[in-house]
């Protein structure tokens, strides 16, 4: 079973509009992480906000925002005031359990295009 | 902050031939590295994971005597493809998490590789 979930391969939005982008995820670790990171054209991973299981309020970071609801299993980002350099890819991940040896599992990614 | 040196950044090589990845924790510490393959337009799938001074654990599916890690030192983990053929071509990226950083996972800029 998929452990993570990006339901959309693809998302178009206006600039300096609000978007947000879906990810579901499944385990049963009480103890997990989830992260954003964007990929541009270039392929380097830039990290965007983290979100702790154990976290009670929602992760911000600038225009990121991270839409947690534990119970419905979703972790989506907000973006907000997008800009056209926002456009590339989003994956959302998670670590399970609390180690440092504990890899990222990735979800397939959401190709943001940002229109002017 | 904590910083992945990856190199090559761009391969190209010829079909039967050997190809070595290499990447370099700058300013931490790397115990465990990881290794991610990612083909156009798809996600980051997880080949293996490497520790400092023991043999690396791959994934299902990944040929370890094809795909060779080798993290010999707490700053530097190497992969090599060895007979590298045309569907090896792909882009290869490590990570390493820096326990002074928190929660993030640190990546190396990627390599991508094209066997012709």
């Amino acid at each position: 079973a998929q452990k993570i979930t990006q339901t959309q391969p693809g998302m178009f939005v206006q600039e300096k509009e609000a978007v947000t982008l879906d990810c579901t995820y499944d385990t049963s670790d009480p103890s997990y992480g989830l992260f954003w990171y964007k990929q541009p054209s270039s392929g380097e991973m830039i990290f965007l906000i983290y979100q702790g299981s154990y976290d009670q309020q929602n992760a911000t970071e600038g225009r990121y925002s991270l839409n947690f609801q534990k119970a419905r299993k979703s972790a989506n980002l907000v973006i907000s005031a997008s800009q056209l350099g926002d456009s590339a890819m989003y994956f959302c991940a998670m670590r399970e359990g609390n180690s440092g040896n504990t890899p990222l599992v990735f979800g397939k990614g959401t190709r943001l295009s940002v229109i002017a | 902050g904590a910083v992945v040196s990856q190199h090559p950044s761009r391969v190209i090589c010829k079909s039967g031939t050997s190809v070595k990845i290499e990447c370099r924790s700058l300013d931490f510490q790397a115990t465990t590295m990881f290794w991610y393959r990612q083909f156009p337009k798809q996600s980051l799938m997880l080949m293996a994971t490497s520790n400092e001074g023991s043999k690396a654990t791959y994934e299902q599916g990944v040929e370890k005597d094809k795909f060779l890690i080798n993290h010999a030192s707490l700053t530097l983990s190497t992969l090599t493809v060895t007979s590298a053929h045309p569907e090896d071509s792909s882009f290869y990226i490590c990570s390493a998490k820096e326990a002074r950083t928190g929660v993030g996972y640190t990546f190396g800029s990627g390599t991508r590789l094209t066997v012709v």
